[in-house]
């Protein structure tokens, strides 16, 4: 299974941009980069996937790397509720498996 | 986005007992559906990968006879812990893949809690 290496943590301040960054070095051409979120005692919630460009949407974008051994998701304007572990995760076929993920602390 | 229902949300059961959780993809037809476990403070850990009408793939180190998962329609998964345990206490989440025009997207539910006592 394709791995994801993300930072543990991360703080942003509230209003301002966010960029959780997610490595993924050993990526197959197949692989598609989902990022989910979570909050404490619910289901991961759905943000953002992509292939190879840049995707955006009314939640987030996502800055894809060109050799794609790495992506970005971007947060525009922080919020309170954006405070959630943000996993990223490779997908290929039915293959889907969650890494250990950053948790985002929005400071008011 | 496509919605995943799971019910019951939190359960209490007592030791030796089996409990079910269902599984429901309810704007679109799921033709595989996934089980994850998560302990506090974890990540989720996929126990087993689900296609309608056939048996589940399960992960490595999951037993099939203890965690009994059923993929009878396109909308429905279930999921039966057999003679739990205190230690089988834990937040089990479902997800569902759209063969829609989301294909490439899954959709999760919103767990349920089991308490084992």
């Amino acid at each position: 299974d394709a791995k994801t290496t993300q930072p543990n943590s991360m703080e942003s301040n509230e209003e301002e941009p966010v960029h959780l960054p997610c490595n993924h070095s050993t990526i197959s051409g197949t692989d598609y980069i989902h990022w989910y979120r979570q909050l404490p005692s619910q289901g991961p919630e759905y943000v953002i996937h992509g292939l190879t460009s840049n995707v955006n949407n009314r939640m987030a974008s996502l800055a894809i790397a060109e050799d794609r051994k790495s992506s970005t998701l971007i947060l525009h304007r922080a919020t309170l509720r954006d405070a959630a572990v943000y996993y990223c995760i490779l997908r290929s076929g039915n293959q889907f498996y969650f890494g250990t993920g950053t948790s985002l602390t929005v400071i008011p | 986005g496509a919605v995943v229902s799971q019910h019951p949300s939190r359960v209490i059961c007592k030791s030796g007992t089996s409990v079910k959780i269902e599984c429901r993809s309810l704007d679109f037809q799921a033709t595989t559906m996934f089980w994850y476990r998560q302990f506090p403070k974890q990540s989720l850990m996929l126990m087993a990968t689900s296609n309608e009408g056939s048996k589940a793939t399960y992960e490595q180190g999951v037993e099939k006879d203890k965690f009994l998962i059923n993929h009878a329609s396109l909308t429905l998964s279930t999921l039966t812990v057999t003679s739990a345990h205190p230690e089988d206490s834990s937040f089990y989440i479902c997800s569902a893949r759209s063969i829609g025009g989301s294909g490439n997207t899954i959709y999760f539910g919103e767990g349920s809690w089991l308490t084992v006592v």
